[in-house]
């Protein structure tokens, strides 16, 4: 079974469109991440939720909204997509005090 | 100046080489820290985990940090075609962080057969 999985694996979509991404961790883990990994595989944290709670929201545009309906999954809402919004989007997940984070396979988004 | 530096490569090695990645870093409340190795477009799979200074070993794989230079370093032993891949280093700081992961740029990794 897929630990940390992601859907949809591939995304391309026109500027101005709305878009989701959803993660699901089988793992019993209580914090979910979402990185971005760029053009140049620069990988950034962009959210985290500890239990359902927002515990990390780095500086990102707000057209980006997490939302995590349990600790078992953690969705990316993405509005009015932009040509800069292209990347590789990560989920990640964590259980315990171990800081070692487990990823899901990403979401290649292209925004045209 | 990034949080942590990476040199990016690419780096090309013989089969059975020994292969040495580094990282270094600037924030001296890191106490967490990663390797974590990326196949093209795969999701970064985690390699080595090492709580503050030491080293670890697993395998062909060893992992030392020094926090007192503020560096880190990732050994290969009898290195394999099927270790290409790029390899990213990650660390963070305790709990009021969230424990989130500041990564270098990864290092591109080659062993040619």
């Amino acid at each position: 079974d897929t630990a940390v999985s992601q859907t949809p694996k591939y995304l391309v979509t026109q500027m101005g469109n709305d878009k989701s991404i959803k993660c699901e961790q089988n793992l019993g883990h209580d914090t979910m991440y979402w990185y971005k990994q760029d053009s140049k595989k620069f990988l950034k944290i962009m959210f985290s939720y500890n239990n359902k709670e927002l515990i990390i929201n780095e500086t990102v545009p707000n057209r980006f909204s997490p939302k995590s309906p349990d600790k078992a999954h953690l969705n990316l809402h993405i509005n009015s997509l932009e040509l800069g919004d292209s990347a590789v989007y990560f989920c990640a997940s964590r259980g315990g005090t171990s800081n070692t984070q487990y990823f899901g396979p990403g979401t290649r988004l292209t925004v045209l | 100046q990034k949080e942590v530096e990476q040199d990016p490569g690419p780096l090309s090695v013989p089969e059975g080489a020994i292969v040495s990645l580094n990282c270094t870093y600037s924030n001296s409340a890191f106490q967490y820290f990663m390797w974590y190795r990326q196949y093209s477009r795969k999701g970064p799979e985690l390699l080595m985990y090492t709580y503050s200074s030491g080293n670890k070993e697993d395998g062909r794989f060893t992992a030392q940090v020094d926090k007192s230079s503020k560096y880190i370093s990732l050994f290969i032993r009898d290195s394999q075609p099927s270790d290409s891949a790029t390899y990213l280093c990650a660390m963070s700081q305790i709990s009021n962080s969230g424990y989130a992961l500041n990564f270098g740029k990864g290092t591109s990794l080659l062993v040619t057969p």
